[in-house]
This record gives structure tokens, C-alpha cells and sequence, in this order.
């Protein structure tokens, strides 16, 4: 059975600072997906990492993947207020098609 | 090109009722899956629908079912509502091959009194 575990689960940062968000799958898969959502909304596609050594940029957000590691970060450069969120990473299970989450990162950014 | 929707976006209901949501894929989706979230198990996948067959299912007791029809949309039903089933559910259209990204509907919030 496939396990996503992210940490940190809860993340307060002042503006300005940078840091990793990480996520650790169990088993073997060939995709893995960063999501944002706010508070009451949906999620948001931000990445799809497709293969070893995929780094995927947009923003302030980097995301990398490494599949012999089973793990994924997210990189949060200067953080600003907007990126306030929660984000989750997907694993997409390689016996089906459908996604096992992460529980989830809460960041709150500080002015 | 519209995106995922999902009718009604809130729901209250009381213990021992059933409920149907319903979620219309964008266009030219033929996959459907569910999801559903709340603070303590977090973000579960429900099923999935393919071409009006259950392709995949996850691990919710029979009282959680689904239909899809032949225009991709999809209803999901949960009989007999316990507390428990207060969550928000998310739909995901895909185009349908296994590693095609799932695009996620804003949500139905339902409330179990």
C-alpha cells in the first residue's frame, strides 16, 4: 500500500526567509504532483514531476523529485504572504489511476 | 475551456439520510475520480469512473457509490449519513489514460447533523 508522509505539517515563516517542504512516498511511482489550497477552495495544480531529477520552477516554488530517494521537496525562495496556503504532494499509485496524498503542509507567511 | 463543477457546493443533512452529488468533468474528460477530505484522515480517494465503469476504488465502506453517465458526468451517493461523512468532496476530471493530470472541481461541502 502506498504512504505519502510531508513534513513539517504546520510551517510559520517570516517574509523574506526560504525553506523545504518534504514529501517521502513508500513505493515505486512514476508521478508525483505538488497542490496548493486555501482555505475552503479547491486545490490548485502548481507541478507535475514526471521522472528522476525533474526540478520544476514557477515563482517563488521550486519542486524536484527524485524517485530512487522517494522523495520530493517543494522550495519556498523569499517567501511572501500570498503563498500563505496549505500544500500537498500526490503520488499517483502505479496499480491505478488515482492519487494518494500527503497530509499536508499548512504554511503561514509573516509580514 | 470550462473547468470542473460540482453541484451543490453546500449540503446539510441529518443522520440516517442519503445524499447525491454531482460533478460534470471539462470537457472531453472521460475519467472521473472522487476524493474526500477532512482535518483527520486528510485527503482519501473515494473511486474512479471510466467510460460509465469503476475503474478503481478505495477503501469507504458500500454506503459511498457512483454512477457515471454517458457524457462523463459523474453522481456519487452516500447512504445512510453518519457524522462521520461531514467533509468536503472533491471531483478530478482527466482525460482518461492512467498517468493523464487530474484537474480538481471547487468541492461539496456536506454537513451530517
Amino acid at each position: 500500500e502506498l504512504k505519502v508522509e510531508q513534513n513539517p505539517l504546520f510551517l510559520s515563516m517570516q517574509e523574506g526567509k526560504n525553506y523545504t517542504i518534504y514529501c517521502n512516498y513508500s513505493t515505486t511511482s512514476d508521478r508525483l504532483y505538488w497542490y496548493r489550497q486555501d482555505p475552503g477552495k479547491s486545490l490548485e495544480s502548481l507541478f507535475v514531476l514526471l521522472s528522476n531529477g525533474a526540478v520544476k520552477q514557477e515563482g517563488r516554488l521550486m519542486a524536484s523529485l527524485d524517485t530512487k530517494a522517494r522523495l520530493s521537496t517543494l522550495h519556498i525562495t523569499a517567501a511572501v504572504h500570498d503563498l500563505s496556503a496549505t500544500y500537498f504532494c500526490a503520488v499517483l499509485d502505479n496499480a491505478g489511476n488515482m492519487l494518494t496524498f500527503g497530509g499536508g503542509t499548512r504554511l503561514m507567511v509573516k509580514p | 475551456k470550462a473547468g470542473v463543477t460540482q453541484t451543490p457546493r453546500y449540503l446539510i443533512k441529518t443522520r440516517g439520510q442519503q445524499v447525491t452529488l454531482s460533478c460534470s468533468p471539462i470537457s472531453g474528460h472521460r475519467s472521473v475520480s472522487w476524493y474526500q477530505q477532512t482535518p483527520g484522515q486528510g485527503l482519501q480517494f473515494l473511486f474512479e469512473y471510466f467510460s460509465e465503469t469503476q475503474r478503481n476504488k478505495g477503501n469507504f465502506p458500500g454506503r459511498f457509490s457512483g454512477r457515471q453517465f454517458s457524457n462523463s458526468r459523474s453522481e456519487m451517493n452516500v447512504s445512510t449519513l453518519e457524522l462521520g461523512d461531514s467533509a468536503l468532496y472533491l471531483c478530478a476530471s482527466s482525460l482518461g489514460a492512467t498517468y493523464n493530470e487530474q484537474f480538481f472541481g471547487p468541492g461539496t461541502r456536506l454537513t451530517v447533523l
